[in-house]
């Protein structure tokens, strides 16, 4: 069957640049969550949704972080202004309420 | 606050090789502790889940154990095929619907 996908899979941008990042989770699972992993690292938790509600989003590291997922199954989380220490692997899982997450391959971003 | 510590941060062995990795977790009330495995490029994949002190999963080479300060991953025998990162984690105390506290991960060389 079909895991979570994402998309791209690789992204540079220039500083100051827009940049968003698409999660295609596994069908039916109502959880889903965004993670920011750094090289060496592991991965940090950004926000979470319960289908299209955004239920927590204390992990956005500013204002410049914005997530949604308006019909509870594809989401997408947004960067603007884009800097340097923005560049990392975005990771999303999902998972049927309250039970194990599973990963999609991440986006690696490079901001130059 | 919730922290997951894990040792070594690094670790080659020999095929065939015995050993544990540990991962020490402080958090009040402990709702899961997940042990994931992540290949270079790619999101992590779940391995096992642990809920209560004395608790033993076992998969394959991997055994997960489960106390009530750490958890060990005990691999036995291991191949080079089981070089990756193993990244721990535990649910975090929040309204975030079980978002994950990952530790750093411990990088295994198993060298033929």
């Amino acid at each position: 069957g079909a895991g979570v996908s994402q998309s791209p899979r690789y992204k540079v941008a220039k500083r100051g640049q827009d940049v968003a990042l698409r999660c295609d989770p596994i069908s039916g699972h109502v959880s889903l969550f965004w993670y920011q992993q750094a090289l060496g690292q592991g991965p940090e938790f950004l926000t979470y949704f319960q289908n299209e509600a955004q239920l927590d989003k204390s992990g956005l590291p500013s204002d410049r972080f914005f997530a949604e997922r308006p019909e509870g199954s594809v989401s997408t989380l947004k960067i603007q202004r884009t800097q340097q220490e923005d560049s990392a692997v975005y990771l999303c899982a999902s998972s049927p309420l309250e039970e194990t997450q599973y990963f999609g391959p991440g986006t690696r971003l490079l901001v130059l | 606050e919730d922290q997951v510590t894990q040792s070594p941060e690094a670790l080659r062995l020999q095929e065939g090789e015995s050993s544990s990795l540990n991962c020490s977790y402080t958090v009040s009330g402990l709702r899961g502790l997940f042990w994931y495995r992540q290949d270079p490029g790619k999101g992590p994949e779940f391995l096992f889940t642990l809920y209560s002190a004395g608790e033993e999963k076992e998969k394959e080479r991997l055994k997960a154990t489960l106390t009530k300060k750490e958890s060990f991953l005990h691999i036995t025998a291991p191949k080079p095929e089981d070089s990756a990162t193993y990244l721990c984690a535990v649910r975090r105390n929040s309204n975030s619907g079980y978002a994950l506290n990952f530790g750093k991960g411990t990088s295994l060389l198993v060298t033929p």
